[in-house]
């Protein structure tokens, strides 16, 4: 059975940093990509960043490009997401999603709530 | 800036049909989009409905359809329950590993 569990957020102030981590069950990193995708408060679901099941591809969205950092541990079977330079725009509840192939977000976890605040 | 667009809301009958669309501002919908579809109530995590373009996710009634209707991919409800008022998401895929989500659709039925 696919489980995804994240872990890590929390409040931290502006310009703060956090990591996230995702624990993965039920199947491995490496025959999955991966995403976070975020949504903030009373918004729509948002997507921040990919990386391929063979680690070949990491992308992100503009939003976040240069601020955000995407990576996993295949020993681990966990993957994490390193927010630096935080502001209020980026309180959200992160999500991490599996994607098996055909392009789509098959499994999600249940989120975890990050707050930017002073 | 790529724009993913969806109605903000549709209020559908029991028993009805109910057509949301996904669109863009710069350019039409086509498969190459793999436009794929979640739903999301309250308090949850998105649930996957349909993905490249009309496949329906396992364990997804067959009252959730997929399709391209135009210049837009189309997420259609056929025979409304209670419990598909939700939130609906399309998300399509821009190529170069990057997916960008529409603003959603509140659906209910009354």
């Amino acid at each position: 059975q696919v489980q995804l569990v994240e872990s890590g957020g929390g409040v931290v102030q502006p310009g703060g940093s956090l990591r996230l981590s995702c624990s993965a069950s039920g199947f491995s990193l490496i025959r999955s990509s991966m995403h976070w995708v975020r949504q903030a408060p009373g918004k729509g679901l948002e997507w921040v960043a990919l990386i391929a099941s063979d680690g070949s591809r990491i992308s992100y969205a503009d939003s976040v490009k240069g601020r955000f950092t995407i990576s996993r541990d295949t020993s681990k079977n966990e993957l994490y997401l390193r927010m630096n330079s935080l502001t209020a725009e980026d309180t959200a509840v992160y999500f991490c999603a599996s994607d098996s192939g055909n392009y789509k977000f098959d499994s999600w976890g249940q989120g975890i709530l990050v707050t930017v605040s002073s | 800036q790529t724009v993913v667009t969806q109605e903000p809301s549709f209020s559908v009958s029991p028993g009805g049909t109910v057509t949301l669309t996904c669109g863009l501002t710069s350019a039409s919908v086509s498969t190459s989009f793999y436009p794929s579809w979640y739903q999301q109530t309250p308090g949850q995590p998105p649930r996957t409905l349909v993905y490249s373009t009309n496949r329906r996710f396992s364990g997804v009634p067959d009252r959730f359809s997929g399709s391209i209707l135009g210049n837009k991919a189309a997420l259609t409800i056929t025979g409304a329950q209670a419990d598909d008022e939700s939130d609906y998401y399309c998300v399509l895929y821009m190529g170069g590993g990057i997916w960008v989500f529409g603003g959603g659709t509140k659906v209910t039925v009354l």
